[in-house]
C-alpha cells in the first residue's frame, strides 16, 4: 500500500536560514508520481513540484530545491534563505501510476518563518 | 495551469441543513475531484466527479451525505447533505488534464457547521 510520511509535525527556523523538509514514501508500483504542495494560511493548495519515478534527477527553481533518492524513498525539500512568506504548510504527496487519479498526501509540515 | 474557482469561500450553517459546494474551470479537463481536510489534518480524497455519470465515491464516502454533480468538463458540485459538525472542514476540488497529470487545486470552501 502507498504511504508517505512527513515526520516533521512544526519547523520553526529565523528568516535566511534554509530549511529542509523531510518525506519518505512507501510504493509497491515501479512506476509512480511524487508531488509537494504548499498550503498557506489562506487554505488554498499550491502545487510547487512534480517527479516521475524513472527522473531522479534534483531540481532547483530559485531558493526551492528537491532531493530524490530512490534508494532510500526520500524526497526531500529544502528552502535556502528561508522568507517570512515562506510559512505555510507543505504537503508531500504520491500517485502510482496503477492508480495514478488517486493522490496520497503526507501529513504536513508547518513551516514557520520568525523575522 | 487551469484557473479554478470554488463558491462559496466561507459560510457557517446549521447542523442538519446541506450545502452546495461549486467548482468552475475555465477550460475544460478530463477529471475533477472533491477533498476534505478536517482542522489541523491532511487531504482525504472523498470522490472522483465523472463527467455524465455517478461519481467514484472512496472508502467512508457515501453518495447519499455527499452527492456530487458534473455535467460538463468545466464544472461540478459537492454537496454536504445534513450537516453534524464534524463536517466542519475545508473542501477542495481539483482537476487534472489526464489520468496521470498533476493535479490543480482550487482555493477552497472553508464549511463551519454549528
Amino acid at each position: 500500500a502507498q504511504k508517505v510520511t512527513q515526520a516533521q509535525t512544526e519547523i520553526s527556523v529565523v528568516e535566511k536560514e534554509d530549511v529542509t523538509l523531510d518525506c519518505v514514501y512507501e510504493t509497491r508500483d515501479t512506476t509512480y508520481y511524487l508531488f509537494w504542495y504548499k498550503q498557506p494560511p489562506s487554505g488554498e493548495l499550491v502545487f510547487l513540484i512534480r517527479r516521475n519515478s524513472f527522473d531522479e534527477q534534483n531540481e532547483i527553481s530559485g531558493r526551492y530545491s528537491w532531493n530524490f533518492q530512490k534508494s532510500t524513498s526520500s524526497f526531500n525539500f529544502t528552502i535556502t534563505a528561508s522568507q517570512v512568506v515562506d510559512s505555510a504548510v507543505y504537503f508531500c504527496a504520491l500517485s502510482e501510476y496503477s492508480s495514478a487519479s488517486k493522490i496520497i498526501f503526507g501529513s504536513g509540515t508547518r513551516l514557520s518563518i520568525r523575522p | 495551469s487551469a484557473v479554478i474557482s470554488q463558491k462559496p469561500s466561507r459560510d457557517i450553517c446549521q447542523r442538519g441543513t446541506s450545502l452546495t459546494i461549486q467548482c468552475q474551470v475555465d477550460s475544460q479537463v478530463t477529471m475533477m475531484f472533491w477533498y476534505r481536510q478536517q482542522p489541523g489534518q491532511s487531504l482525504t480524497l472523498i470522490a472522483t466527479a465523472n463527467q455524465g455519470s455517478e461519481a467514484t465515491y472512496e472508502s467512508g464516502f457515501v453518495i447519499d451525505k455527499f452527492p456530487i454533480s458534473r455535467p460538463n468538463l468545466t464544472f461540478s458540485t459537492l454537496t454536504v447533505s445534513n450537516m453534524s459538525p464534524e463536517d466542519s472542514s475545508i473542501y477542495l476540488c481539483s482537476v487534472s488534464s489526464g489520468y496521470t497529470d498533476t493535479q490543480y487545486f482550487g482555493p477552497g470552501t472553508r464549511l463551519t457547521v454549528l
